[in-house]
Formats: structure tokens, C-alpha cells, sequence
């Protein structure tokens, strides 16, 4: 079975704070992703990776970059939090050419 | 309009069927998804139909897609209280994302 991994299930934060959320998948997935989740908009692409090293622009990119060092691990980084950030955000996985995605179980976080 | 459409919130009751209904807008999508996500958990993929398909069924799962009008629903049979969950429509795209609905929320009563 595909496993992805996210690091925390809930974590609070402080207006300002650097923020770093992780994500490892254990297929040798080519494709990563993260999302965030909000009540009535579902799912909204941030950023994705088809490979190593590698990051393009989802839908709503601002306020957050990427890291994609080694294949199996897509870490997300809001550089200052703000309050608009709190939400649920979830990393997904997929196979080279693929399009079926694989989620971990979400990081709730707050910002305060 | 939004890409993926889809009602928020659907009840009904145990044992009956539930419907969850998807328009889209792109026709170019080659396939199109259901995925489950349970309270508290990430998506679950369910079920999926190519899009040259009709109806696709999964034991109590039956999908049905109107290539014409755009339409994909999810119907579940003899549905039960572990069917509570938000249900999520999404397309795929040539370029390997997935395009999501807003999900629809499903509470099955007892």
C-alpha cells in the first residue's frame, strides 16, 4: 500500500512564525503535491513537483514556497504565518504519468 | 462557474440510496474521481470512470457519466452510517493534476 505521510496532525503557530510542514511518501512517486482544504472551497492546489529539485505554482502560491531535496520528501514553508493560513492542508503523491493521487492524512494548523 | 460543481450537503436516511451529483466543464478531462474523506482523515480515492465510460459499478458503488451534459454522479446502495463522509468529485488533466469539486457532505441518519 502507498503511504504518505505528514508530520503533524495539528500544530499551532504565532502570527510571524516561520512554518514547516512535511510530507514523505514511501512508492518512489515521482509526483508531489500540496493543498490546502477549506469548509465549501474543497481542495486548492499551492504547489507541486514532478521531480527532484523541482517546483511549479499551483493555484494560490502566495504566501508559501516549496522544497523538494530528495524524491520522497516535499516540505511546505509558509515564511511569516498570517491568521489567513490557518486551514487543513494535505500532501499527495502520484505515479510519473499518473493521475490518481495518494493523500496523507492532513496537518491542521492554526495561526493565532 | 466553478469547474467542478457540486452540492455541500446531502442527508439520507439508513438503508436508503444516496446520489451525490458532479458537473463539470472541461470535456478534455480523461478521467473523472470519487474520493471519500472521513472526519479528521486525508482523501480516499473510491472509485473512477474513463471517460469513454457510461457507468462504472463497484459493488454497492455505481457511477454514471453524461458526456453530454457534463455530469457525473456517485450512487451507494443500502447506504450505512460509516458512509458519513464528504465526498469529493475531481477531474484529471492532461498535465497530472486534479481539478477537486467543493466536496459534498454526506450524513446518513439512522
Amino acid at each position: 500500500d502507498v503511504k504518505v505521510t505528514q508530520s503533524s496532525r495539528y500544530l499551532v503557530k504565532r502570527t510571524g512564525e516561520k512554518v514547516f510542514l512535511e510530507c514523505v511518501q514511501d512508492m518512489d512517486h515521482e509526483n508531489m503535491f500540496w493543498y490546502r482544504q477549506d469548509p465549501g472551497l474543497g481542495l486548492r492546489l499551492i504547489y507541486f513537483s514532478y521531480d527532484v529539485k523541482m517546483k511549479e505554482k499551483g493555484d494560490i502560491p502566495e504566501g508559501y514556497s516549496v522544497s523538494r531535496e530528495k524524491k520522497e520528501r516535499f516540505s511546505l514553508i509558509l515564511e511569516s504565518a498570517s491568521t489567513n493560513q490557518t486551514s487543513m492542508y494535505l500532501c499527495a503523491s502520484s505515479l510519473q504519468g499518473e493521475n490518481i493521487q495518494y493523500f496523507g492524512a492532513g496537518t491542521r494548523l492554526s495561526v493565532l | 462557474g466553478e469547474d467542478v460543481e457540486q452540492s455541500l450537503f446531502l442527508s439520507v436516511r439508513e438503508g436508503d440510496s444516496s446520489v451525490i451529483n458532479c458537473t463539470y466543464t472541461d470535456s478534455s478531462s480523461t478521467y473523472l474521481y470519487w474520493y471519500k474523506q472521513e472526519p479528521g482523515a486525508g482523501l480516499q480515492l473510491l472509485t473512477y470512470i474513463f471517460s469513454n465510460m457510461d457507468m462504472k459499478q463497484d459493488q454497492r458503488l455505481t457511477v454514471l457519466l453524461n458526456k453530454k451534459d457534463k455530469h457525473l454522479s456517485l450512487r451507494i446502495a443500502d447506504t450505512q452510517t460509516g458512509d458519513s463522509a464528504i465526498y469529493f468529485c475531481a477531474r484529471g488533466s492532461s498535465a497530472r493534476q486534479l481539478t477537486f469539486g467543493s466536496g459534498t457532505q454526506l450524513t446518513v441518519l439512522p
